[in-house]
């Protein structure tokens, strides 16, 4: 099973500032992956699939690049709805595929 | 608009059993895939079980042999049939679709909570 990790934990910064966050595969996953956004009490949403593709209606401030078994994530400026926690996923060995053990992006 | 609305959570005691059901709406749901994928409070989320359009079935190694996944495409409902539950199976219970059926998600609902417990 793969694993993914995330870092860091936890990232504090503030509106306007830039957010990168990474995702680490134990073994490569080409650029089979994808990110989430999850709000408190809410569902995860979709916000990049194979590794770079914005879903529907997605903002353009979201990027995803990487491939093999080293990701980002980028926030280029941050509005205040963005702050989450953030989950990497991987589909290249599915079954299963498997999630990063996420990033919270908190207020500074 | 695409809407996944799961129910049958609840609290159950250790050994039992729950049925979890997601009614879809807003897409053709014979022609998705379909998932579970839970989150244990304050935890991260975890894949449970598959069942593609073609109904071809996969399980976490977690939950193989206890947990059975259907479908009824008249009804456009998911099922997950959970036996044998146990404390580490308490969680939020999630039906997502899969974006295109390569494996990623694309469509949830809001969850059903799942509390096992004494």
């Amino acid at each position: 099973e793969i694993v993914l990790t995330q870092s860091p934990a936890t990232l504090s910064l503030s509106p306007g500032e830039r957010a990168t966050l990474s995702c680490r595969a134990s073994q490569s996953v080409g650029t089979y992956l994808a990110w989430y956004q999850q709000k408190p009490g809410q569902a995860p949403r979709l916000l990049i699939s194979d590794a770079s593709n914005r879903a529907t209606g997605i903002p353009a401030r979201f990027s995803g690049s990487g491939s093999g078994t080293d990701f980002t994530l980028t926030i280029s400026s941050l509005e205040p709805e963005d702050f989450a926690v953030y989950y990497c996923q991987q589909r290249s060995t599915w079954p299963p595929v498997t999630f990063g053990g996420g990033t919270k992006v908190e207020i500074k | 608009e695409v809407q996944l609305v799961e129910s049958g959570g609840g609290l159950v005691k250790p050994g039992g059993s729950l049925r979890l059901s997601c009614a879809a709406s807003g897409f053709t749901f014979s022609n998705y895939n379909m998932n579970w994928v839970r989150q244990a409070p304050g935890k991260g989320l975890e894949w449970v079980s598959s069942i593609t359009s073609g109904n071809y079935i996969y399980y976490a190694d977690s939950v193989r042999g206890r947990f059975s996944i259907s479908r009824d495409n008249a009804k456009n409902s998911l099922y997950l049939q959970m036996n044998s539950l146990g404390a580490d199976d308490t969680a939020v219970y999630y039906c997502a679709r899969d974006l295109l059926n390569l494996n990623y998600f694309d469509s949830w609902g809001q969850g059903t909570l799942v509390t096992v417990s004494s």
